[in-house]
C-alpha cells in the first residue's frame, strides 16, 4: 500500500516566524509531489508543484524535495494568521493518474 | 484560471435514493476525478477517468459509478444512497502532462 505521512499537528508558529511541513512517501519511484492547502469548510487549493530535487521558490512559499530520502517539505516564510489551515502533502505514481494525499498537517499562525 | 463546478454545495438525500453529482471543467483537461472526504480518512479516490467514455475504479469504488460522455463533465452516481456515503464529495480535473490537479467547491452530502 502506497503512503504519504504527515505529522497531523497542530503545528503552531507566531505570525512572522517560518512554519515547516513535512511530509514521507513510501513509493520510491513517485515523480510529482504537491502541496495544497485546505481551509476548514473549503476545497483544497494547489499552492506548489515540485518535479525535481532541490528546493523551487513561490513567494513566501518553498517546497525541498529528497527522492533519495523520500521526502518532501514545505517553508513558509513570514508567516500570517491567513497561512492557518491545513496543508496536504500529494504524491503522483508514474502513470501519472493515481495521487495519493497525507491526511495533512493542520497549522496555526498566532497573531 | 482553471474553473471546476459541482452542481451542488449542499444536498440531503433519503436511504435508497439514487444520487447524482455532476462536475464541469472548463480548462480542456483531460482527466477528471471524484473524491470523498471524511474526517481523519483524508481524500480517497472512488473514480478518475482519463479520456471521455473512459473510467478507472479508484480506491473505494463501491457503491458508486461514473459517466463522462463529455470531456468537460464527469459524473458520480450513487446507485442506492446509504448513511455511510454521507461525505464532503470533490471533483477534480487535471492536465495528462503536469497531474497538477484543481478541485471544485465541494458537495456535502447527507444520507438520512
Amino acid at each position: 500500500q502506497k503512503e504519504v505521512e504527515q505529522n497531523s499537528g497542530p503545528l503552531s508558529v507566531p505570525e512572522g516566524a517560518i512554519a515547516s511541513l513535512n511530509c514521507t512517501y513510501s513509493d520510491r519511484v513517485s515523480q510529482s509531489f504537491f502541496w495544497y492547502r485546505q481551509y476548514s469548510g473549503k476545497s483544497p487549493e494547489l499552492i506548489m508543484s515540485i518535479y525535481s530535487n532541490g528546493d523551487k521558490e513561490d513567494g513566501r512559499f518553498t517546497a525541498q524535495l529528497n527522492k533519495a530520502s523520500q521526502y518532501v517539505s514545505l517553508l513558509i516564510r513570514d508567516s500570517q494568521p491567513s497561512d492557518s489551515a491545513t496543508y496536504l502533502c500529494a504524491v503522483t505514481d508514474t502513470g501519472g493518474f493515481k495521487t495519493i494525499f497525507g491526511a495533512g498537517t493542520r497549522l496555526f499562525v498566532k497573531a | 484560471d482553471v474553473k471546476v463546478t459541482q452542481s451542488s454545495r449542499y444536498l440531503v438525500k433519503r436511504t435508497g435514493e439514487k444520487v447524482f453529482l455532476e462536475c464541469v471543467q472548463d480548462m480542456d483537461h483531460e482527466n477528471m476525478f471524484w473524491y470523498r472526504q471524511d474526517p481523519g480518512l483524508g481524500l480517497r479516490l472512488i473514480y478518475f477517468s482519463y479520456d471521455v467514455k473512459m473510467k478507472e475504479k479508484g480506491d473505494i469504488p463501491e457503491g458508486y459509478s461514473v459517466s463522462r460522455e463529455k470531456k468537460e463533465r464527469f459524473s458520480l452516481i450513487l446507485e442506492s444512497a446509504s448513511t455511510n456515503q454521507t461525505s464532503m464529495y470533490l471533483c477534480a480535473s487535471s492536465l495528462t502532462d503536469l497531474y497538477e490537479q484543481y478541485f471544485g467547491p465541494g458537495t456535502r452530502l447527507t444520507v438520512t
